[in-house]
Formats: structure tokens, sequence, C-alpha cells
């Protein structure tokens, strides 16, 4: 089972900031937390990934409270282009003993102009 | 293109046929996965290769199903005696092994109707 609780669909208005919020409050302390994100018809798409600390690369930035229990992955500036179903994944860093994703049903975002 | 294919990209059977899929990873990655998708759900880790060798197997996979790696290069899935129940989007990927982050890239899928 997924570990992870997200928002079953959150809504955006075009060039805004997107905050897409996850719970994992059962993560432990080797486990990364992962977002990846599937546009319509398409495969999944690695966002981002982090520990403990903040993190931000040309697509997304990701806030990991202190505790570890929650994290916000922000689109800082939302098109169209990026209504998808986005998924928040907590697993080993390392790919354990498999590496599989365990995805649950993920956050419908979308963007409207 | 150097990413995950997978052909064909939509199959059409009639129950209790047999299908194959193919999948072609990114060509350095040694570790190859497939999933599951049903509509409205996440992706469902089915089993996974680390070079030829399978690893892993999910019980979502029954006996119908079987998958392949001969050369640690590309994969094939099997479906025998299809049902309706498989009707599904069929997703590959693919991952390096050896870095912190085996980052998975996924393939665009194959949608299999099952009539």
């Amino acid at each position: 089972d997924a570990k992870t609780t997200q928002p079953p669909s959150m809504d955006c208005a075009e060039g805004r900031a997107a905050n897409l919020p996850c719970n994992h409050s059962t993560i432990s302390g080797n486990e990364y937390v992962y977002w990846y994100r599937q546009i319509h018809s398409q495969g999944p798409q690695y966002i981002i990934h982090g520990l403990k600390n903040n993190e931000t690369n040309e697509m997304a930035s990701l806030i990991i409270t202190e505790d570890r229990k929650s994290s916000t992955l922000i689109l800082p500036h939302a098109t169209l282009r990026d209504t998808a179903v986005y998924y928040c994944i907590v697993r080993d860093g390392n790919g354990g003993s498999q590496g599989n994703l365990i995805f649950g049903k993920g956050t419908k975002l979308s963007v409207k102009p | 293109d150097t990413g995950v294919s997978q052909n064909p990209r939509h199959k059409i059977t009639k129950r209790g046929q047999n299908v194959t899929f193919r999948c072609d990873p990114i060509s350095e990655h040694n570790r190859l996965y497939w999933y599951r998708q049903t509509l409205g759900q996440g992706p469902e880790f089915l089993t996974y290769f680390q070079n030829e060798a399978q690893l892993e197997k999910s019980r979502l996979l029954s006996d119908r199903f079987s998958a392949e790696r001969p050369k640690g290069s590309f994969s094939t899935l099997e479906i025998q005696r299809t049902e309706q129940g498989d009707s599904a989007m069929y997703l590959c990927a693919s991952s390096f092994l050896g870095t912190r982050l085996n980052e998975q890239f996924f393939g665009p899928g194959t949608r299999l109707t099952v009539l």
C-alpha cells in the first residue's frame, strides 16, 4: 500500500503557484520523498526528490517539514501543460531491495486559464 | 529518441487470446520494471529485472503472465488466455542501479483492451 496521502484533486489558475500537499506520517529515517507526474496518456515523469532539506530544480520546489511527516510540491508558475496527476511516493533512496515505486491515486491538478 | 519505448502502443484482443508486449529501455540502464495501470488508479508494480535476472514478482502477476529479458536489454511481457480484467495500460520503466537516485524513466505504455 502507498505510504502517502494526497488530496484527490486541486485547481490552480494559470501563472499562479500550485502547492500540492502530501502526508507521509510513517516515513522512516532512510526513506526519501519522490514526486512524479503523469500527463494524460503518457507514462509517469520524475519531478524531484528529497530527504529532509528543501530541494529545487528547473521543474519544481519540494518543501519537507522538519518532522518529515509531510511535504509540499510547488510549481511556481503553473501553465496549462502542468495539468496532470501528481504522485507523492516514499521509498528507500538507494533503491531498497527492489526499487519499485508504490503509487497511490495521486492528486489531479487542473490548471485553468 | 533515447527514451524508453514500448510496442505496440495499443492492442485490442479477444478474450482467451495471447498477447505479447515489448519494452526497449534506455540503453545503459540495468534495471527494468513492468507496471500495470487501470483507469483512475496509479501504476501498480508487476515485476522487475536487474540485467537479465528477474528479481521480484508482485502477487498481481498471475501464472498467465510471464516476463523475460533474455539479454539484459529489451524485455517482453506475455499474457496468456487474456481475460477482460487484464484490460489496462502496461507501463515499462528503466533505471540505472548504481546511482543513489535510481530514478525511473517510463515509456508511453501499451494500452490493452480485451473484448
